[in-house]
């Protein structure tokens, strides 16, 4: 069974412009979450959505936003970026809300 | 709010020495934990979880970790490393179940010297 995949791999971008992430569960899993990791930091949790509802927020900026589609693929965006926002950003996902993450290999964006 | 310390950011171990990787938690509600391994340029993949079940948990790749309530402790630990398991591991707690906003600690890095 395919993983967790993530699009596009690695990104650059300019300050101030406006970012979109992909997020393709496994199959048959209906939660997504996103996390931000800065390098040499733990992932922070920044989303989750399950059935198509955000269920969980963390602390980041209303830059940051996110949505689940029917076919509970997600996209992370991000607006206004900042070179603080350079990190690799993982999606995950699970069958329900309480059952353990499965991660994708995340996306790395460099903000120059 | 809960938090996760990892001791150490650097460990190293000596191919079939004994790996055992720090973790204190906070929590105010009885946690759920978990330890994530990444390899480079890799997402995170699930070692171990404890959800109360029992107090000492078996993971894959021979890792195991011991949730100590009265130390607030969770730490890892595998009886003979191999040069395999030279990776960065996460400690991570949530006070909600197993997908639901999690905190993870900073990491620790593991080498292992043949």
């Amino acid at each position: 069974d395919a993983g967790v995949t993530q699009s596009p791999t690695h990104l650059i971008k300019t300050r101030g412009q406006q970012v979109t992430l992909r997020c393709s569960p496994i199959s048959g899993h209906k939660s997504v979450s996103w996390y931000q990791q800065v390098l040499g930091q733990g992932p922070q949790f920044i989303f989750q959505y399950y059935e198509k509802e955000e269920r969980g927020r963390g602390n980041f900026p209303d830059r940051f936003s996110a949505r689940q589609f029917p076919n509970y693929s997600s996209e992370l965006n991000v607006n206004a970026l900042l070179l603080g926002d350079s990190a690799l950003y993982l999606c995950a996902s699970s069958p329900d809300r309480v059952s353990p993450l499965h991660f994708g290999n995340g996306t790395r964006l460099t903000v120059t | 709010a809960q938090s996760v310390t990892q001791l150490g950011s650097h460990v190293s171990v000596s191919e079939g020495a004994l790996v055992l990787l720090r973790c204190n938690y906070s929590s105010s509600v009885p946690p759920y934990l978990f330890w994530y391994v990444q390899y480079p340029n890799q997402g995170l993949q699930l070692l171990l979880k404890y959800t109360s079940a029992a107090t000492l948990v078996k993971g894959i790749n021979g890792f195991e970790a011991e949730f100590k309530k009265s130390e607030t402790s969770f730490h890892l630990t595998k009886p003979s490393a191999h040069m395999s398991d030279a990776a960065e591991y996460f400690c991570a707690v949530s006070d909600k179940g197993g997908s639901e906003k999690l905190v993870f600690g900073k990491g620790t890095k593991l080498t292992v010297n043949p």
